[in-house]
């Protein structure tokens, strides 16, 4: 199972939007509405921000949204704040019933 | 409070074997399921595998990379997972994780996650 991609890099001032990318195949993707969202900041555990595509965990802020077009995913986040800072990573369950991580984005912001 | 703590981490010889502990506390253990994920030293991270609950006959699945080498196996009436590790590569150097899944029902998001414990392969 090849890991999902993701570009390696964004970056986006305070108050703008940025969209992170995460591109399978109809084997984990596309296959099902299954795919969640981490954020990882440096030297700490991942946390979920968003999962089945587009659904936000209780106390995770609005501003993250996630949506799905075939065998991508996106991840938006809306008026970046400095705290945003971080390594986002998207995820998927595959047709084989495992699970695959993308590669990873680092979010600057500016 | 809902939290999982790993345990067993260290320092092993290429071609040697670990086993890797995951205590949880504060929700109903045996409900869940269970993941391991790993991440290298400035890397991605990387799905290794997971046990389902009794109700779904424990089932296992396992990342490609440690098909064959690696078993997931849990203990309900103490609250905790394991992760056995044989055949030990250098490439298995990484803090693994283990990370609940968030529904007895159909969904994919680990919603809980331990602090990591941090395993290194090396002669």
């Amino acid at each position: 199972q090849s890991a999902l991609t993701q570009p390696a890099s964004v970056s986006g001032s305070p108050g703008q939007s940025v969209t992170i990318s995460c591109t399978g195949t109809s084997s984990d993707v596309g296959a099902y509405n299954y795919v969640s969202w981490y954020q990882q900041h440096p030297g700490k555990a991942p946390k979920l921000i968003i999962y089945d595509v587009s659904n936000r965990p209780s106390g995770v802020s609005y501003r993250f949204s996630g949506s799905k077009s075939g065998n991508t995913a996106s991840l938006t986040i809306s008026g970046l704040q400095a705290e945003d800072e971080a390594d986002y990573y998207c995820s998927s369950y595959t047709t084989s019933s495992t699970g695959v991580f993308g590669g990873g984005t680092k979010l600057t912001v500016l | 409070e809902v939290q999982l703590v790993e345990s067993g981490g260290g320092l092993v010889q290429p071609g040697g074997s670990l086993k890797l502990s995951c205590v949880a506390s504060g929700f109903i253990f045996s409900d869940s399921t269970l993941h391991w994920v790993r991440q290298a030293s400035g890397k991605g991270l990387e799905w290794v595998g997971r046990i389902r609950n009794k109700v779904q006959g424990y089932a296992t699945a396992y990342g490609a990379s440690v098909k064959g080498r690696f078993t997931v196996s849990r203990d309900d009436s103490e609250n905790v997972a394991y992760l056995q590790m044989n055949s030990l590569e250098t490439a298995d150097t990484a803090v693994y994780y283990c990370a609940r899944l968030r529904s007895r029902s159909s969904t994919w998001g680990f919603d809980v996650w331990g602090q990591g414990t941090t395993v290194i392969v090396s002669s």
